[in-house]
Order: C-alpha cells, then sequence, then structure tokens
C-alpha cells in the first residue's frame, strides 16, 4: 500500500540549476496536485492534474511546469531554480467521488536552493 | 475565492488534557468539507478528521472531535487526553463539492504548532 510516492526526499539546487521531482500513486485517482509549503504560510498550490492529459495553474505557479505523464506520474519541474524556491514540496492526488474526499499526500522533498 | 484562517500559530497543552485549536472559514457556497490534517515532524500529512458541511452532526475520531458552526463558519478541532505523540503542526482545510475549475483543490489555514508538555 504505497500511496503517493514522491522522489527525492531531500535535494540542494544551484541557482540556475533544473531539476524534476518526480511523484506516482497507485491509488487510481483522478487528480493529482503539487503544493509548496513554506514557514508561516501553510500549503499553498503550486499546479494541479484533473485528470490525464490536463494541467492547470495553482496559487503560485511562476517559476515551475508540470507534466501529468499518465493516470499514475505527475511531475514538477524547475527550469532554472532560484532561492524563492527553497521550500518543502508534497505531492498529493484524490478522487473527486464523493465518497472518497480526502486528498492523500506524498512524504514531501525539502528542496534548498543556494 | 476561499479563505481559511487559524488565528493560533502555536498552542501548549499537559498532557492528558484537553486542548481546542480553532479555524474560521470564508465561503459563499453551501456545499463543501472540512479537515484537519496533522503534520508531525516526519513531514508527513495525516488526515485526521473530516466533516461535510451538509451534516449538522459534528465529527468524532476517538480522541478528536470537531465543533462545526456552519453559519459561523468555524470549524474547531478538540483533541482531549491529549498524548505526547499529539505534538505536531496541525492544518485546517476547506475543499468545495463543485469540481469546477478547482477540480477538488484543498485550501489550507496557515498552521498550529501543538506542543504537548509531559
Amino acid at each position: 500500500n504505497a500511496g503517493v510516492t514522491q522522489t527525492p526526499k531531500f535535494q540542494v539546487l544551484k541557482t540556475g540549476q533544473s531539476m524534476t521531482l518526480q511523484c506516482a500513486q497507485d491509488m487510481n485517482h483522478n487528480s493529482m496536485y503539487w503544493y509548496r509549503q513554506d514557514p508561516g504560510m501553510g500549503l499553498r498550490l503550486i499546479y494541479y492534474s484533473a485528470s490525464e492529459g490536463t494541467t492547470d495553474k495553482g496559487e503560485v505557479p511562476n517559476g515551475y511546469n508540470v507534466s501529468r505523464l499518465n493516470k499514475r506520474e505527475f511531475s514538477l519541474r524547475l527550469e532554472s531554480a532560484a532561492p524563492s524556491q527553497t521550500s518543502v514540496y508534497f505531492c498529493a492526488s484524490s478522487d473527486l467521488g464523493h465518497q472518497n474526499t480526502e486528498a492523500f499526500f506524498g512524504q514531501g522533498t525539502r528542496l534548498t536552493v543556494v | 475565492a476561499q479563505t481559511v484562517t487559524q488565528s493560533q500559530p502555536e498552542m501548549s497543552v499537559q498532557e492528558a488534557e484537553t486542548v481546542t485549536l480553532s479555524c474560521t472559514y470564508d465561503t459563499s457556497e453551501s456545499d463543501y468539507y472540512l479537515f484537519w490534517y496533522k503534520q508531525p515532524p516526519s513531514r508527513q500529512m495525516i488526515l485526521v478528521i473530516r466533516q461535510e458541511a451538509y451534516k449538522q452532526q459534528n465529527a468524532t475520531e476517538n480522541r478528536f472531535s470537531v465543533n462545526f458552526q456552519k453559519a459561523a463558519k468555524s470549524f474547531s478541532l478538540k483533541i482531549s487526553d491529549s498524548q505526547l505523540g499529539d505534538a505536531a503542526m496541525y492544518f485546517c482545510a476547506y475543499r468545495s463539492a463543485y469540481y469546477g475549475g478547482s477540480q477538488g483543490n484543498l485550501i489550507f489555514g496557515k498552521g498550529t504548532k501543538l506542543s504537548v508538555k509531559p
């Protein structure tokens, strides 16, 4: 029962470097999300994907791109990392059916940009 | 747009005592879901309890219960018989029941850090 799996768990980047955060879920959920968590700010939505082949911007999309590779996988890419992107990143998934309304989260990725 | 406010950045409780964490929200919708998530130092987001807005009865899960006041747009979490393992960050979250543009996105408060004293 893996749930939502994120990789890597930790990453240090230099300013200007690029990287991709990977996320996969095995619960056959349609919707997937990327959030960032900053101290005192709660979790804020970066991008979401309602279904395979669709993606939409959330509250803080600047500096990020996403790909919904298939129903299971939803990746987040930083093309040119900036210190302001130092944060903890969470991937989540959910089923929008009435019986299952909660979101399931990965373990998070702590990213530091120096 | 919906907003969620947690007015207590930090709270402290003695082991075995009861503590209540506050949450208010703003929405013009009539159907929605509310959640409390717990985030221990491991960073894992753990669902504590959920409430459907159309249900008048307050949700309970073992030592955790909520006081849901729909008219006041208030959703507080009560933890009874507090244990050391309850120490964590707690987030209140809102989710629309209308799967339009938001597609079920969770809107979070800024969190309350709960400490439990032995």
